[in-house]
């Protein structure tokens, strides 16, 4: 049974431009979650996605976006990269998003932002 | 203050030794989780904790969970150099209102010298 799988895997761009992250979740599972890792902050959670629709979102500007494809898949945007969207960008895919699912990580994008 | 708290920070043993690591919710538990992420990785999922006094092991690895004092320590037997990584506990704190959200400890740096 195959992973998450998140592309691109390392992404470098300048202030102001924007991005787009790709996820694509195990197999059955319709839940998709995004946090950001930062030394900083540690792991944030982002926003949750099921069914294509957010029913979850964390405490994040609204530069940064997210949405689900009826196949499962989820693509997350940042736009108006600032410095501070230097992050490892993980998603996570559970079966229902339930909190007793338990929920599988991608390898993650390295986003750099110069 | 931290919603989870985990310690220690770091760790460092000699192969061999046995070693625990705590996680204490300052909220209520739902579920307890169990990732070890090495550096710029995704997180590998270990073990789930929900019943209070539930304990949980895989190979040499044991999590057991206090419901009452809302802490989760993991306990490594006879540590080896594949353990070496970033522990990380990630709790649900809403139930069944969670929706994919994970709040997640710092981290725990653990080095195993052979």
């Amino acid at each position: 049974k195959a992973g998450v799988t998140q592309t691109p895997r390392y992404l470098i761009k300048t202030r102001g431009q924007q991005v787009t992250l790709s996820c694509s979740p195990i197999s059955g599972h319709r839940s998709v979650s995004w946090y950001q890792q930062t030394p900083g902050q540690g792991l944030q959670f982002l926003f949750e996605y099921f069914s294509e629709t957010q029913r979850n979102k964390g405490n994040f500007p609204g530069r940064f976006s997210g949405r689900q494809f009826s196949n499962s898949r989820s693509e997350m945007n940042v736009s108006t990269l600032e410095l501070g969207d230097s992050a490892l960008y993980l998603c996570a895919s559970s079966r229902e998003g339930k909190g007793n699912q338990p929920q599988h990580f991608g390898d993650g994008t390295r986003l750099s932002i110069l | 203050s931290q919603e989870l708290e985990q310690s220690p920070q770091s760790l460092i043993v000699q192969e061999g030794k046995n070693l625990t690591i705590n996680c204490t919710s300052s909220k209520t538990l739902y579920g307890l989780y169990w990732y070890k992420q090495k550096y710029g990785e995704g997180l590998i999922f270990l073990m789930m904790l929900q019943k209070g006094g539930e304990e949980k092991s895989h190979e040499k690895i044991t999590a057991k969970l206090d419901e009452k004092k809302q802490q989760s320590s993991l306990h490594i037997t006879a540590s080896q150099p594949s353990h070496a990584g970033i522990y990380l506990c990630g709790a649900d704190n809403a139930g069944g209102t969670s929706y994919g959200k994970l709040t997640f400890g710092q981290g725990t740096i653990l080095t195993v010298h052979p």
